[in-house]
């Protein structure tokens, strides 16, 4: 898998958003770009993930760059439940080879 | 759907003796799980990989005799932490991959809780 590259901490106010970057400049075209999220004690959860074109679920928003060389999550409405470290991950993605390493991450802290 | 158990959540275990944790998929056949463990402010680290029927291949550095894996069952993985020391203690994530129509995402991994192993 390609190597990602995070800010190790961020801060963010209850009720905005907050824009979680991450560097992939190495990423091939058949990676996609995958973010997961582990609160303190738990199991990583799944939050998105897009190959190429911008997406939007339930939970985020990702933003890949055109060049694919960067992306940013955005939790458009930051709760104090979202704190927890995000991991972003580049991946080949639903194959039947890949598997999930997971980088040091970027330690969310949603402030009230 | 894409559900997966672990069990115990925590076990405290005495120096020497051997511990099993369970790693379940509810609702879907996982042809592969995987095991990582995660030291204390540390991000989580690939044990191993198992197949179904299966050898598990273990990562760098994981001694296999050690750490036991066994997927006898599309549903479930076992890890036995055999002699257990302090330095074992950890948090042990498995996830399980797999799927179908009935999950909406084939081949996506799908993780468990954890299981907090304390050895005392």
């Amino acid at each position: 898998d390609a190597k990602t590259t995070q800010p190790p901490s961020m801060d963010c106010a209850e009720g905005r958003a907050a824009n979680l970057p991450c560097n992939h400049s190495t990423i091939s075209g058949n990676e996609y770009v995958y973010w997961y999220r582990q609160i303190h004690s738990q199991g990583p959860q799944y939050i998105i993930h897009g190959l190429k074109n911008n997406e939007t679920n339930e939970m985020a928003s990702l933003i890949i760059t055109e060049d694919r060389k960067s992306s940013t999550l955005i939790l458009p409405h930051a709760t104090l439940r979202d704190t927890a470290v995000y991991y972003c991950i580049v991946r080949v993605g639903g194959t039947s080879y890949d598997k999930v390493i997971f980088g040091p991450g970027t330690s969310l802290s949603v402030i009230p | 759907g894409a559900v997966v158990s672990q069990h115990p959540s925590w076990v405290i275990c005495k120096s020497g003796t051997s511990v099993k944790i369970e790693c379940r998929s509810l609702d879907f056949q996982a042809t592969t799980m995987f095991w990582y463990r995660q030291f204390p402010k540390q991000s989580l680290m690939l044990m191993a990989t198992s197949n179904e029927g299966s050898k598990a291949t273990y990562e760098q550095g994981v001694e296999k005799d050690k750490f036991l894996i066994n997927h006898a069952s599309l549903t479930l993985s076992t890890l036995t932490v055999t002699s257990a020391h302090p330095e074992d203690s950890s948090f042990y994530i498995c996830s399980a991959r797999g799927g179908g129509a009935s999950t909406g995402s084939y081949n996506e991994q799908f993780f468990g809780p954890g299981t907090r192993l304390t050895v005392l």
